[in-house]
């Protein structure tokens, strides 16, 4: 079957870092996407990897482990607007077909 | 200039009714997607249509039935509306043209639907 696991909640300090984890059991992989999602507003897209490795746009970094069904997000010099729900997902079985996590929401106090 | 937009924002209709709500997109994209949010939050793949042509369609009650005039509109209609059908329904876009390919979904602003 198709799972994709994300803890439920984290907190953070304002200026910190945070490293969210997912781990997926999908078939037909064809890459890993994280989404930033606003209460209220649409799921907005953060990073896709399809290889080993880490991607790194500005203050937010992804990793992907292919072997280990592995991914990471960490956001560095947390903000307040950070505040928010992270959904993982994984294209898998054709056309970019996404199996989105649970989602991860974090809240960034001062 | 809105990528993806979809109508009505809001929805709140009474159990029975048949209701529907569109998307559009100005991204030119091939495909287009149907998700739905329920009320934990879980994103749920529903259907997907490549060039007007239905590719993904998801164990979903057939009192759903998506329609895609062009590949620029995707719309969703529900027939004999239901209490558990209330949620939030996301459409989104992608540049995907063949089984292969991966690339970044934009959604829409979201419906919310309430069913009473």
């Amino acid at each position: 079957g198709q799972n994709i696991d994300q803890p439920t909640e984290m907190t953070a300090t304002e200026g910190a870092i945070v490293q969210i984890n997912c781990t997926y059991q999908t078939s037909g992989f064809n890459g890993l996407f994280w989404y930033q999602q606003h209460a209220g507003e649409a799921p907005t897209f953060l990073s896709y990897n399809v290889l080993d490795g880490l991607e790194e746009k500005g203050r937010f970094s992804s990793f992907l482990s292919r072997s280990k069904g592995y991914s990471y997000l960490l956001l560095k010099e947390l903000q307040m607007k950070d505040s928010a729900s992270y959904l993982c997902a994984s294209s898998s079985g054709g056309y970019n077909k996404l199996i989105f996590g649970a989602g991860t929401r974090l809240a960034v106090h001062p | 200039d809105t990528a993806v937009s979809q109508t009505p924002k809001y929805l709140v209709t009474q159990m029975g009714n048949d209701k529907s709500i569109k998307c559009e997109q100005n991204l030119g994209h091939d495909t287009m997607y149907w998700y739905k949010q329920d009320s934990k939050k879980f994103l749920k793949i529903m259907f997907s249509y490549n060039n007007k042509e239905l590719i993904i369609n998801e164990t979903v009650p057939n009192r759903f039935s998506p329609k895609s005039p062009d590949k620029a509109h995707l719309n969703l209609h529900i027939n004999s509306l239901e209490l558990g059908d209330s949620a939030v329904y996301f459409c989104a876009s992608s540049h995907v043209t063949d089984y292969t390919t991966a690339d970044t979904q934009y959604f829409g602003p979201g419906t919310r639907l309430t069913v009473l």
